[in-house]
C-alpha cells in the first residue's frame, strides 16, 4: 500500500459543482497533513492545512478522519480558476526529523 | 509570509556538467529544507531531506553521490546535480520548514527546470 494515495481523476465538473476529493495515508502515527494546489508547471502552494475537527476557508472544507486514515477536500460552487492538481501532504516527525510524503495529486478541470 | 527563493529557474546544461540549484529562505531559519524532483505529469517524489549541519537523508534510489545536498547555514541548501544526464532533466524544488511550525505547511522555491541536452 502507498504511504499516501489520492484517485488521479481528471474530474471534470461543470462551474459550480460541488466536488470532493479524498485522500488515504498508511502511517497511522501521522501528525500534521495539508491540501496542496499546484497549478501546470508550477511549484505547489499551500491550501489550507487540515484539523481534527475540521475546517472550512470560503468555499473549501478539509476534513480529517483518523479512524479510516482519510483527509478529504469539498470545493463548493467551483470555478473556472479551480481547475489545478491538488496535492495532498501528510508530513511525520520523528526525533526531531519531519518526513513529508506527496500523494500523487487529483486533476481537477473545471468546464464552462 | 515566509519566502524561499529558488534559483536558476532554469538551466539548459550538456551532458557530463554538473548544476547546483540554490534555496534561500529569506525571512525565517529553514531547519529543514526538501528537495523534490517532479517528472512530466507526475507527482512531486522526496530525494532528499537535509538538516542544517546535519548530512542530508536520501530516498531509496537516490544517489547521494550524484546528488549532493549542502545545508550549511539556517537559510540556504544547495543541490548540486553531478555529471548530469539527460534521464536527470525534470523539475527540481526545494522546500523548507522551521521545527515546530509544520502546521503551517512548507513553503516551497519557486523550481528549477533543468534540461540536460
Amino acid at each position: 500500500r502507498k504511504e499516501v494515495e489520492q484517485d488521479p481523476g481528471p474530474f471534470n465538473v461543470p462551474e459550480g459543482a460541488t466536488v470532493a476529493f479524498n485522500c488515504t495515508y498508511s502511517n497511522s502515527a501521522s501528525q500534521s497533513f495539508f491540501w496542496y494546489r499546484q497549478d501546470c508547471r508550477k511549484e505547489p502552494k499551500l491550501l489550507m492545512s487540515v484539523y481534527s475537527s475540521g475546517n472550512e476557508d470560503g468555499r473549501f472544507t478539509a476534513q480529517l478522519n483518523r479512524a479510516s486514515q482519510y483527509i478529504s477536500l469539498l470545493i463548493r460552487d467551483s470555478k473556472l480558476s479551480d481547475s489545478a492538481t491538488y496535492l495532498c501532504v501528510v508530513n511525520d516527525e520523528s526525533g526531531g526529523y519531519q518526513k513529508v510524503t506527496f500523494g500523487t495529486g487529483t486533476k481537477l478541470q473545471v468546464i464552462p | 509570509g515566509a519566502v524561499v527563493s529558488q534559483h536558476p529557474s532554469w538551466v539548459i546544461c550538456k551532458s557530463g556538467t554538473s548544476v547546483k540549484i540554490e534555496c534561500r529562505s529569506l525571512d525565517f531559519q529553514a531547519t529543514t529544507m526538501f528537495w523534490y524532483r517532479q517528472f512530466p505529469k507526475q507527482s512531486l517524489m522526496l530525494m532528499a531531506t537535509s538538516n542544517e549541519g546535519s548530512k542530508a537523508t536520501y530516498e531509496q534510489g537516490v544517489e547521494k553521490d550524484k546528488f549532493l545536498i549542502n545545508h550549511a547555514s539556517l537559510t540556504l541548501s544547495t543541490l548540486t546535480v553531478t555529471s548530469a544526464h539527460p534521464e536527470d532533466s525534470s523539475f527540481y524544488i526545494c522546500s523548507a520548514s522551521t521545527r515546530g511550525s509544520f502546521d503551517y505547511g512548507y513553503t516551497f522555491g519557486s523550481g528549477t527546470r533543468l534540461t540536460v541536452v
